[in-house]
């Protein structure tokens, strides 16, 4: 069956540090993968998107890898700040399918 | 735009009674997703319209769980009878499709606790 699997487990990062964060997949050959924030309470709020010919995307302090030989993506987010502690998902897509991923939550420490 | 807008943002109800969730999407977005969200399972999609019919209703766990979407603008959750396992976030989402790639609009969510 298709799986996502992100980092279980918390993600301490010291503020000003790059934060990278994995999304690997099975079972499964997105056309498109996104990466989404969600903050506690409330709903995820949509980052990224990469397509399955495309290698790198960024946005000003994010960027995102998808390598669909290692069925990886990698979400950089350079010079972190306290504010960018959240939980982040991705989530894979084609055609009508989307499936998300439970999510890794990034500390950033002051 | 106000965004999407779900009510009610909280409900907590007996275990067997009914429970509808309500969804307005984005003006203008043509596919709408109902997802749940629990600490185990995370996010998943339940069912997603478009053009108010519905795709894919693969998700939806039970005939328990019924969505439906008369207009552009509104859509359902129901679930009858509801059962504590039920208990999660419940979350709505528009988008407007083009060219097969969604930048999906979630709602704040509907925090459901059946007793």
């Amino acid at each position: 069956s298709q799986k996502i699997e992100q980092n279980s487990e918390a993600l301490n990062i010291q503020e000003g540090k790059t934060a990278t964060l994995t999304c690997n997949y099975t079972n499964y050959s997105p056309a498109y993968l996104q990466w989404y924030r969600q903050d506690p309470g409330r709903g995820p709020v949509f980052l990224l998107l990469i397509r399955e010919n495309e290698k790198e995307k960024r946005k000003e302090r994010l960027k995102v890898t998808f390598d669909t030989t290692l069925k990886q993506s990698l979400f950089h987010i350079t010079a972190s700040q306290p504010a960018d502690s959240a939980t982040y998902l991705c989530a894979l897509q084609r055609d009508d399918k989307i499936i998300f991923g439970k999510g890794t939550r990034l500390h950033i420490l002051p | 735009d106000a965004g999407v807008i779900q009510s009610p943002r909280h409900e907590v109800t007996e275990m067997g009674q009914e429970v509808t969730l309500r969804c307005k999407p984005i003006s203008g977005h043509n596919s709408l997703f109902w997802y749940r969200q629990t600490m185990m399972r995370g996010l998943e999609l339940l069912i997603y319209f478009n053009n108010n019919v519905p795709i894919d209703d693969s998700g939806m766990p039970e005939d328990r769980f019924s969505a439906k979407m008369p207009n552009a603008s509104f859509s359902t959750l129901k679930i009858q009878p509801s059962e504590p396992r039920d208990s999660a976030v419940y979350f709505c989402a528009s988008s407007s499709r083009t060219s097969g790639s969604d930048e999906q609009f979630f709602g704040p969510g509907t925090r459901l606790t059946v007793l």
